[in-house]
């Protein structure tokens, strides 16, 4: 298996604009988590979901931002309007059963300028 | 979830064990010890868990005190790769509680 894709690699946009992260998790995993990783705030948890529903999104930091998960094997997590202070780095989890054994993704650098 | 201790940094010598420590002393009696590491630019990856019993695979051995209120991370020998952040996280298994990765250790190994 080609582990947790997240797309893109690196994000640079400009404030105000929406921007879209995308995530394929393992095949057969039923939960998803997106984390978002900074200097200041380390990884925190934004959302997960389990079998495609959100189940917690207590992390979300505010309604700019949004996550969906139309089927098992995509997710994605969207910003509008972005802001400088949302650059961070964006991991995608998956994990055949909750909180055991999490995969990560490689990460998407998002940078708003 | 628990609240961890862990020392900011630590340094190892090459081929040396590598010993990291976590404090959890007001963990309860269902809440399991997880460790994952972050390398450089890369995602965390999962290394062991364990409830009160030592536990080790191809990765590293997991030592958790008897009043579980402490456990260590052991990297039998370390190498250059292991150079990474490493996360001890309490929490409760299958629950809906969240993993709280904390601040972690920075072990550098040395050659």
């Amino acid at each position: 298996d080609a582990g947790v894709i997240q797309s893109p690699r690196h994000e640079v946009t400009e404030m105000g604009q929406e921007v879209t992260l995308r995530c394929k998790p393992i095949s057969g995993h039923d939960y998803l988590f997106w984390y978002r990783q900074t200097m200041m705030r380390g990884l925190e948890l934004l959302i997960y979901f389990n079998n495609n529903v959100p189940i917690d999104d207590s992390g979300m930091p505010e309604d700019r931002f949004s996550a969906k998960m139309p089927n098992a094997s995509f997710s994605t997590l969207k910003i509008q309007p972005s802001e400088p202070r949302d650059s961070a780095v964006y991991f995608c989890a998956s994990s055949p059963n909750w909180g055991e054994k999490a995969f990560f993704g490689q990460g998407t650098r998002l940078t708003v300028v | 979830d628990a609240k961890t201790t862990q020392p900011p940094s630590m340094d190892c010598a090459e081929g040396r064990a590598a010993n990291l420590p976590c404090n959890h002393s007001t963990i309860s009696g269902n809440e399991y010890v997880y460790w994952y590491r972050q390398i450089h630019s890369q995602g965390p990856q999962y290394i062991i868990h364990g409830l009160k019993n030592n536990e080790t695979n191809e990765m590293a051995s997991l030592i958790i005190t008897e009043d579980r209120k402490s456990s260590t991370l052991i990297l039998p020998h370390a190498t250059l790769r292991d150079t990474a952040v490493y996360y001890c996280i309490v929490r409760v298994r299958n629950t809906g509680n969240q993993f709280y990765f904390g601040t972690g250790t920075s072990l550098t190994v040395i050659p």
